[in-house]
């Protein structure tokens, strides 16, 4: 069964760009049909799509986040990224990759807290 | 387009409860819904995939579907239990898009 682990800092400055990393393993992520998303849940609120990429680099993400969002895939490390610029304390959260599928989410990872602040 | 769901709901063990998920525009028949559980400090883990399937693994005491008349999905648990206080999420998805339900907090008391 796959597994999925978050990395990257705690804390972010507003202002600045919030990275992740997520790394697969348990198998490649190499399937065509494979798709790997991003999904946060800020404190006191409920879970929020951020965006998600295919194995072929074609991304797709939250209207809402649109504008500040870049995810991107290394098949070849089995990992995926999030970039999210620009952060304020309103993109406080724990932070959630996930996939392997486009209609749904099998596969979670454990989550890693990002907190904004100066 | 969006799904909400009651933002609680409550009962006692062994009893039986319905969370509701309504879509806001196009049809809930239109593209599969699935369900997850969140406990505290655990990542979402999905009960229910493709309206009304199981995982290995989940009691059969869970269960899914949808009716276009309301245009809405339901999870419903039966005999339930402590153990299965949480929050339930509903989810679905068009081609650009996914969609999460605001989540569901089950007490059983």
């Amino acid at each position: 069964q796959l597994q999925l682990q978050e990395s990257g800092p705690g804390l972010v400055r507003p202002s600045e760009t919030l990275s992740l990393t997520c790394t697969v393993s348990g198998g490649s992520m190499s399937s065509n049909s494979f798709f790997w998303g991003w999904i946060r849940r800020p404190p006191g609120k409920g879970l929020e799509w951020i965006g998600s990429i295919y194995n072929s680099g074609s991304t797709y993400y939250n209207p809402s986040l649109k504008s500040r969002v870049t995810i991107s895939v290394d098949t070849s490390n089995n990992q995926f990224s999030l970039r999210l610029s620009s952060v304020t304390a309103a993109d406080t959260a724990v932070y959630y990759c996930a996939g392997p599928l486009w209609r749904r989410f099998d596969n979670w990872g454990q989550g890693t807290l990002v907190t904004v602040s100066s | 387009f969006m799904l909400t769901q009651p933002h609680s709901v409550s009962e006692s063990p062994g009893k039986t409860v319905t969370i509701s998920c309504t879509r806001n525009s196009g049809s809930i028949a239109t593209n599969y819904v699935h369900w997850y559980q969140q406990r505290p400090g655990s990542s979402p883990t999905i009960v229910i995939y493709d309206d009304s399937q199981r995982p290995s693994g989940v009691p059969d005491r869970f269960s899914g579907s949808f009716d276009t008349s309301s245009n809405s999905a339901s999870l419903t648990i039966s005999g339930l239990k402590t153990e299965d206080e949480a929050d339930y999420y509903c989810q679905s998805y068009d081609t650009t898009n996914q969609v999460f339900g605001g989540g569901t907090k089950l007490t059983v008391l």
